[in-house]
């Protein structure tokens, strides 16, 4: 079965610079969400949208920003990277519940 | 996180006996959930419990869910080594978000 992808899987970035993570949802799923889970830590809700538009926002930092588009995929735009963003970034997808998790994206930020 | 928070953080037992986790939440929920997360790994989700349920199999998985104690437990029977990871319970609130508490490990000797 078709599970959800991000890509890239692993980045690496300096200090203010700038990172865009994808992510396609399990075919059919209209929402996609967002969680960052740092080093230790439980994840923690970023952004969600439902059929392209947010649904609804947690924790995000005004330097990120995401959108999801018309063939249902999504991005996360991370600008004025910081240390403290290096962690693992998931998103997931539902048509109703439950969520189902891609493999996230590890960034590292030097 | 401080809702869904786990009981014990970590839990070492051996191969084929069972493993209790228990968890602890604040507000409402519509449903709760257990995921499993491997090392640095993606969520992979494993039973979800609605707020008018009271348990739930799946398996070796069985899931109980208090809603007057806001708590739920999860018990792996004849656990394998393979069930090695941590566990994390999450509850879903009005937009299906997911409000993570802090994972259990649990590590199962051969």
């Amino acid at each position: 079965a078709a599970g959800v992808i991000q890509s890239p899987r692993h980045l690496i970035k300096e200090k203010r610079e700038t990172a865009t993570l994808k992510c396609y949802p399990i075919p059919r799923h209209d929402t996609v969400y967002w969680y960052q889970q740092g080093p230790g830590q439980d994840p923690q809700f970023l952004i969600s949208f439902y059929e392209k538009m947010q649904s609804d926002k947690g924790s995000i930092p005004d330097r990120f920003s995401a959108q999801q588009f018309s063939d249902y995929h999504s991005e996360l735009n991370m600008s004025s990277l910081e240390l403290g963003d290096s962690a693992l970034y998931f998103c997931a997808s539902s048509g109703r519940t439950p969520q189902f998790f891609g493999p996230g994206t590890r960034l590292t930020v030097l | 996180s401080q809702q869904g928070e786990e009981d014990p953080q970590a839990l070492s037992i051996q191969e084929g006996e069972n493993a209790t986790m228990n968890c602890s939440y604040k507000t409402s929920i519509n449903n709760l959930q257990w995921y499993r997360q491997n090392s640095g790994r993606g969520l992979v989700h494993l039973i979800l419990i609605r707020s008018n349920e009271r348990e739930k199999h799946s398996g070796r998985l069985r899931v109980t869910l208090d809603t007057s104690k806001k708590s739920s437990s999860l018990l792996i029977t004849a656990s394998r080594a393979a069930d090695t990871a941590s566990y994390f319970c999450a509850q879903a609130g009005a937009n299906s978000k997911l409000t993570f508490g802090k994972g259990i490990t649990l590590s199962v000797r051969p």
